[in-house]
């Protein structure tokens, strides 16, 4: 199976802190992404970043890719209250359907 | 604003009872994907269409089906719902299988 897995399954952090999550996948990938899922809501893409591609940066977010490790870091920076919320990786194999690990569940303390 | 739309947000149903949950679109994307979600796991990908083109999960249950009458539209159907299907179907679409995808709200079905 492609699926990422998310690393830790749960991060807890003050206000301001900076948080590091981590996705380790098994097979090559075309291109890797991040989404965020509020409780009880639907996921939002925050960054795509392809198999060419070491870095990609948008706002306080910055998202990493070392394809010889096989895995993928998103970094918060500054973290707020309102980053409270699941973050997942989807790594796409020959399918080209991206498959979703379990994710991290981060808690922001204000 | 384009976005993809869930309705009912909450859908409440007896064992057994069929129901359909439906997802709309604006973006007018070629793809659209069903997923379940249960509670602290990953999405799971029940099927997708690609235009007209409908492609199934090896492991999706026969118990569901899909639907789509046109670009925007795409149905879920549950035949006999179990207390097991219980969880948040999110419906999502994109321009392309290897593009982002956009999520509705998803809709949240009790089975009683």
């Amino acid at each position: 199976s492609q699926q990422g897995e998310e690393d830790p399954q749960a991060l807890s952090i003050q206000e301001g802190e900076n948080a590091t999550m981590n996705c380790s996948y098994k097979t090559s990938i075309n291109n890797l992404q991040w989404y965020r899922q509020n409780s009880g809501r639907g996921l939002v893409h925050l960054i795509l970043i392809r198999s060419n591609e070491r870095e990609k940066h948008s706002g306080r977010l910055r998202v990493t890719l070392d394809t010889s490790k096989k895995s993928s870091s998103l970094l918060i920076t500054a973290s707020r209250a309102a980053d409270t919320a699941s973050y997942f990786c989807a790594t796409e194999g020959g399918s080209y359907i991206p498959t979703f690990g379990r994710g991290t569940s981060l808690i922001v303390h204000p | 604003d384009a976005m993809v739309i869930q309705n009912p947000r909450y859908q409440v149903t007896q064992f057994g009872k069929p129901v359909t949950l439906s997802c709309s679109q604006t973006l007018n994307h070629n793809v659209m994907y069903w997923y379940q979600q249960k509670s602290s796991q990953a999405p799971k990908l029940l099927f997708h269409y690609y235009d007209k083109d409908f492609n199934n999960e090896a492991d999706t249950p026969d118990n569901f089906q899909s639907r789509r009458p046109n670009t925007s539209f795409c149905f879920l159907d549950i035949r006999s719902p179990g207390l097991g299907d219980a969880a948040m179907y999110l419906c999502a679409t994109s321009s392309d299988t290897k593009e982002t995808q956009y999520f509705g709200p998803g809709t949240r079905l009790l089975v009683l």
